[in-house]
């Protein structure tokens, strides 16, 4: 039972365009949301978080944003830079005070110059 | 400051056999997890460790078994290794006034 799911396997996007990763959770008890990056060969790298009482967060390119009525989330890249091409995973918890990450299978994005 | 590190970050061992993978996590950081990834199952989550109590674990064999010193440094066995242990394992750290993870570049499994 995939509890976390990106649907899309891929996405590919011009250089300076805004990149939309989607996921969606079935879990109804996820209250802490996160993405990561990941290149091959290494380890994810965090890019964002957001908590269940909050409905977005920036941090520079990178916008979250959390629908818990529809248990969708997703992360806008504005503007996209080749450099972010990479594996996206999106990533949920019961509880941001415990580790256990529930992760999608992933989203390539191709950010084309 | 230095990352999270893995040891080693590629092995090979045939079926039947027993593997240890070490972890140090990021200076100050007690909280420490170990995930496995594979192309058919994705990231899974294997277990946390914090101040050498094992907090959670996830739905895996007995055969995957794990522990933390007082270092936080830690360690993750797996016993009678099958064909479908080959993986990425991840290893990852948390501070305690952090929400995210930061994982280590992981240690490549082959079972031969």
């Amino acid at each position: 039972d995939q509890q976390v799911k990106q649907n899309s396997p891929s996405l590919s996007v011009q250089e300076g365009r805004i990149s939309i990763l989607n996921c969606d959770y079935t879990n109804s008890m996820f209250d802490y949301f996160l993405w990561y990056k990941k290149y091959p060969a290494e380890g994810p790298t965090f890019l964002i978080s957001i908590s269940s009482i909050k409905d977005k967060n920036e941090d520079g390119r990178f916008t979250v944003f959390l629908n818990k009525s529809a248990k969708h989330l997703s992360l806008h890249i504005v503007p996209s830079q080749p450099g972010d091409s990479a594996v996206y995973f999106c990533a949920a918890s019961e509880d941001g005070a415990t580790n256990k990450l529930i992760f999608g299978t992933g989203t390539l994005l191709a950010v084309q110059p | 400051k230095a990352g999270v590190t893995q040891t080693p970050r590629y092995l090979i061992k045939t079926r039947g056999q027993q593997v240890t993978l070490s972890c140090s996590p990021i200076s100050g950081h007690r909280s420490v997890s170990w995930y496995q990834q594979t192309p058919g199952q994705g990231l899974q989550f294997l277990f946390e460790y914090f101040s050498e109590t094992q907090r959670n674990k996830g739905n895996f064999p007995g055969r995957f078994s794990g522990r933390q010193f007082s270092n936080s440094r830690s360690e993750m066995n797996v016993s009678t290794l099958e064909l479908g242990d080959s993986a990425l394992y991840l290893c990852a750290s948390r501070g305690l006034f952090h929400n995210e993870q930061f994982f280590g570049p992981g240690t490549r499994l082959t079972v031969l």
